[in-house]
């Protein structure tokens, strides 16, 4: 099964702005199927951090913000804070009948 | 609180067998389906398989089909796997999680390591 593509790192310093993009295909992205977003720290439990492509769940700051554009999605960090270091990964459902993971972003604070 | 707690990981020899459970508290666990997540050293998520709320229906990936076997006990609020003839490439931390509106994970566990090697 297929997977979407994330840049492997990103890195900004405190109080910047940094963009994650996620490249699916038309079978999943592009299929109007929607895309979420996961953090993630080692040794803990994934966490969702935005679903239906543009929604924070409660508790989510809005410093985050996600959007999709044809076979793409993005996730924005805006005010980068020390706490947002760790990985990041998109998901969605493929045509095919399964789901699909990014292949994962380290964001990095500097 | 919701809350999923995963167990029964290990060290396996290649060819081996273990089961995995998934402990759910704090929701209504007979109302959602649920999924297994998998993540090798230094990969990302993987999907490994799902099951419908009465574990009627099952749905893996294709390099675990015939060995792997999801299945629930609503009665008991468990999540199992079953994995027969381990691979070293079966070794991850594996996750389990709570479906929501069939399209995204919005519970997990903190997950449960298996290492396949000899």
């Amino acid at each position: 099964q297929s997977v979407l593509t994330q840049p492997p790192s990103v890195s900004g310093a405190p109080g910047q702005r940094v963009t994650i993009s996620c490249t699916g295909s038309s079978s999943n992205i592009g299929a109007r199927y929607d895309v979420h977003w996961y953090q993630h720290l080692p040794g803990t439990a994934p966490k969702l951090l935005i679903y239906d492509t543009t929604n924070r769940p409660s508790g989510v700051p809005d410093r985050f913000s996600a959007s999709k554009s044809g076979t793409s999605a993005f996730l924005a960090i805006t005010g980068l804070q020390a706490e947002d270091e760790a990985d990041y990964y998109c998901q969605s459902y493929d045509s095919g009948g399964f789901y699909v993971f990014g292949t994962g972003t380290k964001v990095t604070v500097l | 609180e919701v809350q999923l707690v995963e167990s029964g990981g290990g060290l396996v020899q290649p060819g081996g067998s273990l089961r995995l459970s998934c402990a759910a508290s704090g929701f209504t666990f007979s109302n959602y389906w649920m999924i297994w997540v998998r993540q090798a050293p230094g990969k990302g998520l993987e999907w490994v398989a799902n099951i419908k709320k009465d574990g009627s229906e099952t749905y893996y990936m294709d390099s675990v089909k015939g060995r792997f076997t999801i299945s629930r006990d609503n009665a008991k609020n468990l999540l199992y796997v079953e994995i027969n003839g381990l691979r070293v490439d079966d070794t991850a931390v594996y996750y389990c999680g709570r479906i929501n509106y069939y399209y995204y994970m919005d519970v997990w566990g903190k997950g449960t390591t298996v290492t396949v090697s000899s």
